[in-house]
């Protein structure tokens, strides 16, 4: 199974912040990498496809780059409404593998 | 607009069953592969399965081979699970997911989620 490990599993920012947090593949996945955003009590929402496709409706803050095994989901200017928790997740093979999460909160 | 809708959640002792039901709208449900990922409380995402559009093709994560079994019915819109042999560790918030591709395979839309609870 490939292991997904999210850096770091937390975080404090503060609005108007940079963020970027990290996603390694325990052996190459190419480029099939997407993130999620998660808010307490909610569904997961999907932020970012293939690496760096953006999903429609996504604030152009969010952006995504990597392939390989290493992965980095960059917030350029950190949102109330994106204090939340974010999934990196591998559909390169079966079993499907989500990273641990890294929460983003409010310095 | 695609709406997932997850029903059949509840309270479960060790060993029992469970069907849970997705109602899928807003969409040719019969186009897409669609799935189940599940969270256990406090826990982060992880995959419990994919069925593809005619049924042929179906995965799962091992810890509930042969004992989940996903399945739709393409005809009344609906994805469904059937949890057998339930353990302490299936219980989870159960998520309806559809299946897309554009680069990578990945989880377009999902549902509310429905809470399974296994205890004695």
């Amino acid at each position: 199974d490939i292991q997904m490990t999210q850096s770091p599993s937390s975080l404090s920012a503060s609005v108007g912040d940079r963020v970027t947090i990290t996603c390694r593949a325990s052996q190459s996945i190419s480029s099939r990498l997407n993130w999620y955003q998660q808010k307490p009590g909610k569904a997961p929402k999907l932020l970012i496809c293939a690496a760096s496709t953006l999903q429609s409706g996504v604030p152009s803050r969010f952006s995504g780059s990597g392939s390989g095994t290493d992965f980095t989901l960059t917030i350029s200017r950190l949102q109330p409404e994106d204090f939340a928790t974010y999934y990196c997740h591998q559909s390169h093979s079966i079993p499907w593998t989500f990273g641990q999460g890294t929460k983003v909160e409010i310095k | 607009e695609v709406q997932l809708v997850e029903s059949g959640g509840g309270l479960v002792r060790p060993g029992g069953s469970l069907k849970l039901s997705c109602a899928a709208s807003g969409f040719t449900f019969s186009d897409y592969w669609m799935g189940w990922v599940r969270q256990a409380p406090g826990k982060g995402l992880e995959w419990v399965a994919n069925i593809k559009q005619d049924e042929s093709v179906k995965f799962c994560v091992d810890s509930v081979k042969g004992r989940f079994t996903i399945s739709r019915d393409n005809a009344q819109n609906s994805l469904y699970l059937q949890m057998n042999s339930l353990r302490l560790e299936d219980a989870a918030v159960y998520y309806c997911a559809r299946v897309d591709y554009s680069g990578s395979w990945h989880y377009d839309y999902w549902g509310q989620g429905t809470l399974v609870t296994v205890s004695s």
